[in-house]
Protein backbone atom coordinates (compact mmCIF):
# COMPACT_ATOMS: atom_id res chain seq x y z
CA UNK A 1 0.00 0.00 0.00
CA UNK A 2 1.41 3.54 -0.45
CA UNK A 3 2.77 5.28 2.17
CA UNK A 4 2.40 9.21 3.11
CA UNK A 5 3.77 10.86 0.15
CA UNK A 6 4.73 14.56 0.20
CA UNK A 7 5.13 16.96 -2.65
CA UNK A 8 6.99 19.16 -3.72
CA UNK A 9 9.63 17.09 -2.84
CA UNK A 10 12.30 20.30 -3.17
CA UNK A 11 10.57 23.86 -2.90
CA UNK A 12 13.56 27.20 -3.58
CA UNK A 13 11.50 30.32 -2.90
CA UNK A 14 12.57 33.88 -2.13
CA UNK A 15 12.04 35.68 1.18
CA UNK A 16 9.14 36.97 1.40
CA UNK A 17 6.86 34.74 -0.50
CA UNK A 18 4.39 32.59 0.10
CA UNK A 19 4.69 28.49 -0.26
CA UNK A 20 2.40 25.68 0.17
CA UNK A 21 3.36 22.44 1.22
CA UNK A 22 1.11 19.19 0.73
CA UNK A 23 0.91 16.01 2.55
CA UNK A 24 -1.21 12.87 1.30
CA UNK A 25 -1.65 10.76 4.13
CA UNK A 26 -2.37 6.92 4.57
CA UNK A 27 -5.96 6.05 3.82
CA UNK A 28 -8.05 5.66 6.82
CA UNK A 29 -5.65 7.45 9.26
CA UNK A 30 -7.48 10.04 11.39
CA UNK A 31 -4.38 11.49 12.81
CA UNK A 32 -1.74 13.80 10.81
CA UNK A 33 1.48 15.62 11.97
CA UNK A 34 3.48 18.38 10.51
CA UNK A 35 7.20 18.55 11.42
CA UNK A 36 10.22 20.70 10.82
CA UNK A 37 13.48 19.64 10.80
CA UNK A 38 16.71 21.62 10.61
CA UNK A 39 19.91 20.24 9.16
CA UNK A 40 21.37 17.76 11.79
CA UNK A 41 18.62 18.33 13.89
CA UNK A 42 15.93 15.68 15.07
CA UNK A 43 12.33 16.63 14.05
CA UNK A 44 10.77 19.06 15.76
CA UNK A 45 6.31 19.25 16.29
CA UNK A 46 4.43 21.98 14.62
CA UNK A 47 1.08 20.73 14.53
CA UNK A 48 -1.06 17.44 15.11
CA UNK A 49 -4.48 17.26 13.32
CA UNK A 50 -7.70 14.66 14.20
CA UNK A 51 -9.78 14.63 11.35
CA UNK A 52 -10.77 17.84 10.07
CA UNK A 53 -9.52 20.01 13.36
CA UNK A 54 -6.08 21.28 14.60
CA UNK A 55 -6.02 19.67 18.34
CA UNK A 56 -2.83 21.36 18.62
CA UNK A 57 -0.97 23.57 17.36
CA UNK A 58 1.36 24.80 19.98
CA UNK A 59 4.32 23.54 17.94
CA UNK A 60 3.76 26.17 14.78
CA UNK A 61 6.61 29.13 15.54
CA UNK A 62 4.46 32.48 14.22
CA UNK A 63 1.34 33.39 12.77
CA UNK A 64 3.21 33.44 9.31
CA UNK A 65 2.88 29.85 9.59
CA UNK A 66 -0.54 27.82 8.88
CA UNK A 67 -1.99 24.47 8.41
CA UNK A 68 -5.05 23.00 7.09
CA UNK A 69 -7.11 19.78 6.59
CA UNK A 70 -11.02 20.56 5.26
CA UNK A 71 -11.73 16.95 4.55
CA UNK A 72 -9.49 15.14 7.06
CA UNK A 73 -7.37 13.22 4.52
CA UNK A 74 -5.06 15.74 2.55
CA UNK A 75 -3.54 18.37 4.47
CA UNK A 76 -1.84 21.78 3.67
CA UNK A 77 1.16 23.37 5.13
CA UNK A 78 1.41 27.27 4.37
CA UNK A 79 3.76 29.66 5.22
CA UNK A 80 3.34 33.19 4.87
CA UNK A 81 6.13 36.08 4.15
CA UNK A 82 8.83 33.97 4.05
CA UNK A 83 12.03 34.00 5.93
CA UNK A 84 15.70 32.25 5.54
CA UNK A 85 15.13 31.00 8.75
CA UNK A 86 12.41 28.88 7.88
CA UNK A 87 14.59 26.88 5.47
CA UNK A 88 14.53 23.24 6.97
CA UNK A 89 13.27 19.95 5.42
CA UNK A 90 9.16 19.94 6.55
CA UNK A 91 7.82 16.38 7.43
CA UNK A 92 4.21 14.75 7.24
CA UNK A 93 3.40 12.07 9.52
CA UNK A 94 0.41 9.89 9.78
CA UNK A 95 -1.24 7.41 12.37
CA UNK A 96 -3.73 5.32 12.34
CA UNK A 97 -5.19 7.31 15.38
CA UNK A 98 -3.92 9.76 17.83
CA UNK A 99 -3.40 7.47 20.25
CA UNK A 100 -1.81 4.50 18.69
CA UNK A 101 1.37 5.55 19.12
CA UNK A 102 3.60 5.09 15.86
CA UNK A 103 4.02 7.84 13.18
CA UNK A 104 4.59 6.55 9.33
CA UNK A 105 6.44 9.40 7.95
CA UNK A 106 6.69 10.92 4.48
CA UNK A 107 9.93 11.37 2.90
CA UNK A 108 9.44 15.42 3.15
CA UNK A 109 9.51 18.86 1.41
CA UNK A 110 13.29 20.59 1.42
CA UNK A 111 12.24 24.23 1.54
CA UNK A 112 15.30 26.52 0.64
CA UNK A 113 14.45 30.42 0.73
CA UNK A 114 16.92 32.31 -0.81
CA UNK B 1 14.11 18.87 22.76
CA UNK B 2 15.67 19.95 25.83
CA UNK B 3 13.54 16.95 27.16
CA UNK B 4 15.64 14.28 25.82
CA UNK B 5 19.18 13.87 25.12
CA UNK B 6 20.66 11.78 23.09
CA UNK B 7 23.78 10.24 23.08
CA UNK B 8 26.97 9.90 21.73
CA UNK B 9 26.29 12.00 18.41
CA UNK B 10 28.11 10.40 16.31
CA UNK B 11 29.17 6.27 16.08
CA UNK B 12 31.63 4.61 14.06
CA UNK B 13 31.05 0.79 14.50
CA UNK B 14 33.06 -1.92 12.35
CA UNK B 15 30.62 -4.50 10.83
CA UNK B 16 29.65 -7.16 13.10
CA UNK B 17 30.79 -5.10 16.15
CA UNK B 18 27.53 -3.59 18.70
CA UNK B 19 26.36 -0.32 18.28
CA UNK B 20 25.03 1.48 21.44
CA UNK B 21 22.89 4.72 21.61
CA UNK B 22 21.55 6.07 24.76
CA UNK B 23 18.70 8.46 25.21
CA UNK B 24 17.65 10.40 29.12
CA UNK B 25 14.55 11.85 29.49
CA UNK B 26 13.06 14.57 31.65
CA UNK B 27 9.40 14.00 31.79
CA UNK B 28 8.19 11.06 33.84
CA UNK B 29 4.66 11.50 31.58
CA UNK B 30 6.42 9.71 28.69
CA UNK B 31 4.52 6.69 28.44
CA UNK B 32 5.95 5.25 24.59
CA UNK B 33 9.74 4.76 23.92
CA UNK B 34 10.65 4.26 20.13
CA UNK B 35 13.54 4.59 18.05
CA UNK B 36 12.97 5.90 14.34
CA UNK B 37 15.86 5.58 12.00
CA UNK B 38 16.39 7.88 9.44
CA UNK B 39 18.23 7.60 5.91
CA UNK B 40 19.54 9.85 3.59
CA UNK B 41 16.88 11.93 2.07
CA UNK B 42 13.73 9.75 3.77
CA UNK B 43 11.78 10.39 6.45
CA UNK B 44 12.25 8.31 9.96
CA UNK B 45 10.97 5.00 10.30
CA UNK B 46 10.07 3.15 13.42
CA UNK B 47 12.35 0.68 14.14
CA UNK B 48 11.47 -0.36 17.63
CA UNK B 49 9.87 0.43 20.58
CA UNK B 50 8.76 -0.38 24.13
CA UNK B 51 6.34 0.00 26.58
CA UNK B 52 7.05 1.51 30.77
CA UNK B 53 5.91 -1.86 31.80
CA UNK B 54 8.62 -3.94 30.68
CA UNK B 55 12.49 -3.25 30.75
CA UNK B 56 13.67 -4.98 27.61
CA UNK B 57 12.56 -5.50 24.17
CA UNK B 58 14.36 -7.47 21.50
CA UNK B 59 13.50 -7.90 17.68
CA UNK B 60 16.09 -9.42 16.00
CA UNK B 61 19.65 -7.51 15.76
CA UNK B 62 17.86 -4.75 17.71
CA UNK B 63 17.27 -4.60 21.60
CA UNK B 64 15.58 -1.76 23.72
CA UNK B 65 16.86 -1.27 27.08
CA UNK B 66 14.58 0.92 29.45
CA UNK B 67 15.45 2.20 33.00
CA UNK B 68 12.47 4.12 34.80
CA UNK B 69 14.38 5.03 37.48
CA UNK B 70 16.79 6.26 35.63
CA UNK B 71 14.89 8.08 32.98
CA UNK B 72 16.60 6.31 30.09
CA UNK B 73 16.26 3.87 27.03
CA UNK B 74 19.00 2.59 24.59
CA UNK B 75 19.16 1.06 21.43
CA UNK B 76 21.69 -1.53 21.14
CA UNK B 77 22.49 -3.19 17.53
CA UNK B 78 24.19 -6.37 17.73
CA UNK B 79 26.39 -7.92 14.45
CA UNK B 80 26.02 -4.21 13.34
CA UNK B 81 26.06 -4.18 9.56
CA UNK B 82 26.98 -1.67 6.45
CA UNK B 83 23.66 -1.38 6.03
CA UNK B 84 22.60 0.15 9.22
CA UNK B 85 24.19 2.93 8.68
CA UNK B 86 22.04 5.61 9.11
CA UNK B 87 20.74 8.62 11.82
CA UNK B 88 18.59 7.54 14.76
CA UNK B 89 16.52 9.20 16.83
CA UNK B 90 15.16 8.28 20.24
CA UNK B 91 11.51 9.75 20.58
CA UNK B 92 9.70 9.48 23.73
CA UNK B 93 5.51 10.01 23.63
CA UNK B 94 3.39 11.11 25.83
CA UNK B 95 0.07 9.65 24.95
CA UNK B 96 -1.86 12.38 26.47
CA UNK B 97 0.00 15.05 23.84
CA UNK B 98 -0.06 12.81 20.87
CA UNK B 99 3.00 14.15 19.65
CA UNK B 100 6.86 13.10 19.88
CA UNK B 101 9.75 14.97 21.09
CA UNK B 102 12.85 13.91 19.15
CA UNK B 103 16.37 13.64 20.57
CA UNK B 104 19.04 15.49 18.87
CA UNK B 105 19.92 12.39 16.61
CA UNK B 106 22.63 9.84 16.52
CA UNK B 107 24.80 9.16 12.98
CA UNK B 108 25.99 5.85 13.06
CA UNK B 109 28.59 4.47 10.30
CA UNK B 110 29.12 0.94 10.04
CA UNK B 111 32.31 0.20 8.20
CA UNK B 112 32.59 -2.71 5.87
Amino acid sequence: GAGVSQTPSNKVTEKGKYVELRCDPISGHTALYWYRQSLGQGPEFLIYFQGTGAADDSGLPNDRFFAVRPEGSVSTLKIQRTERGDSAVYLCASSLTGSSGEQFFGPGTRLTVL
Amino acid sequence: QQQVKQSPQSLIVQKGGISIINCAYENTAFDYFPWYQQFPGKGPALLIAIRPDVSEKKEGRFTISFNKSAKQFSLHIMDSQPGDSATYFCAPWHSGTYKYIFGTGTRLKVLA
